[in-house]
């Protein structure tokens, strides 16, 4: 995914800590975003989704906030617990439905 | 809730052989999309049908062929396998209409020696 990137490429959090991954795109024009989380040797998980006239969208213990401006997506997880240890990809749907992957981020937490 | 089905989850093939990889979308979802993620990689979009016809076309080698069939679900064929192939291969559904969600499966692993 050239046009959708992860500043980090690795995050270690303690547990019970917020853990806040980013990401950056470059297409303008995507209008919809999605967050990934794959566990080792299993597809990615549906996290939360975000279009691009929200700047910002909860779920269970998950914030999505999407900034236009700069072109930057985030992904706050409450309370992080070691079932959230995982890499965390964001995507961008950037023609027709089909999904760019950023670099992805492996969240490491500890007890 | 019913998920998105792969077989085989891992298969081992030798270099020139070929290899089916097949996908049950969850039902009800009419649009299927196929990725291959390269060990330490994010994963690459390869093709996409919607109601059984070929909808967008990725990064896939001419070597490899897909479709969808009448029931939804959708093969990935490869031919002339070579060690670059080793990867997992995902298959994702979606509902289609205004909904962009994807619903990945758990992936076939397919090494190729």
């Amino acid at each position: 995914g050239e046009s959708v990137g992860l500043h980090l490429p690795t995050l270690s959090v303690q547990e019970g800590d917020n853990s806040i991954i980013n990401c950056a795109y470059s297409n303008s024009a995507s209008d919809y975003f999605i967050w990934y989380k794959q566990e080792s040797g299993k597809g990615p998980q549906f996290i939360i989704d975000i279009r691009s006239n929200m700047d910002k969208r909860q779920g269970q213990r998950v914030t999505v906030l999407l900034n236009k401006t700069v072109k930057h997506l985030s992904l706050q997880i409450a309370a992080t617990q070691p079932g959230d240890s995982a890499v965390y990809f964001c995507a961008e749907n950037i023609d027709d439905y089909k999904l760019s992957f950023g670099a992805g981020t492996t969240v490491t937490v500890r007890a | 809730a019913a998920g998105v089905i792969q077989s085989p989850r891992h298969l081992i093939k030798e270099k020139r052989e070929t290899a089916t990889l097949k996908c049950y979308p969850i039902p009800r979802h009419d649009t299927v999309y196929w990725y291959q993620q390269g060990p330490g990689q994010d994963p690459q979009f390869l093709i996409s049908f919607y109601e059984k016809m070929q909808s967008d076309k990725g990064s896939i080698p001419d070597r490899f062929s897909a479709q969808q069939f009448s029931d939804y679900h959708s093969e990935l064929n490869m031919s002339s396998l070579e060690l670059g192939d080793s990867a997992l291969y995902f298959c994702a559904s979606s509902p289609g209409g205004e909904s962009y969600e994807q619903y990945f499966g758990p992936g076939t692993r397919l090494t190729v020696t």
